[in-house]
């Protein structure tokens, strides 16, 4: 069974600290994502990374940064969380991508994260 | 720019009434289709992958249909049960890349 699991479900910290989301598969996929899920937004790309080491902005990346140092492990970090940081946070990985790609994306559980 | 649509936003069925739900997006010049389910607090299972030389696919009770030129997908719940209960979301891939484009989602109830 493919699995992808995030270390924390729920979290809740403080404005201004420094916050590690932490997300891992074990599909050998090479490409991994984090989204931020909020009510009448939707899903929304923050970072996306198609190789160790490698990353590409999404859509949101203001205030994010990611790591993926090792091919399973893909990490979100908040460099100083802030309040309208408070939301669901997903990641994906999937064997391709691309605009022909038929592989589906490998969702987390998800963490929910909210800053005090 | 590619842009989903659902609607209806939320609905609520008796159990064992099939249903639609309706996917429209903006650029026809798509590769695949899909469609996850979402149960509350938790994250995304893909249901169904529609490639664009196919017009549908089967799972179970759940029949997803794609149609390119009109812009729009459909996802067809038969006989609806409670554990149905959950959001549904389409997806495509954009025309930029890696990113996938989603829906905002149908929330659906289905009564005991």
């Amino acid at each position: 069974d493919v699995k992808v699991t995030q270390s924390s479900r729920y979290l809740v910290k403080r404005t201004g600290e420094k916050v590690f989301l932490e997300c891992v598969q074990d599909m050998d996929h090479e490409n991994m994502f984090w989204y931020r899920q909020d009510p009448g937004l939707g899903l929304r790309l923050i970072y996306f990374s198609y190789d160790v080491k490698m990353k590409e902005k999404g859509d949101i990346p203001e205030g994010y940064s990611v790591s993926r140092e090792k091919k399973e492990r893909f990490s979100l970090i908040l460099e100083s969380a802030s309040t309208n940081q408070t939301s669901m946070y997903l990641c994906a990985s999937s064997r391709t991508v691309g605009l022909t790609s038929t592989d589906t994306q490998y969702f987390g559980p998800g963490t929910r994260l909210t800053v005090l | 720019k590619q842009e989903v649509t659902q609607i209806p936003a939320a609905l609520s069925v008796p159990e064992g009434e099939n249903l639609v739900l309706n996917c429209s997006f903006t650029d026809s010049a798509i590769y695949n289709l899909q469609w996850f389910r979402q149960d509350p607090g938790k994250g995304l299972t893909s249901l169904l992958l529609i490639q664009s030389s196919q017009r549908e696919q089967t799972s179970g009770r759940l029949n997803a249909s794609l149609d390119k030129s009109s812009g729009r997908s459909t996802l067809y719940i038969a006989a609806s049960q409670p554990g149905d209960s959950a959001t549904y979301l389409c997806a495509v891939p954009n025309t930029g890349g890696f990113k996938t484009i989603f829906g905002a989602g149908t929330r659906l109830f289905v009564k005991a």
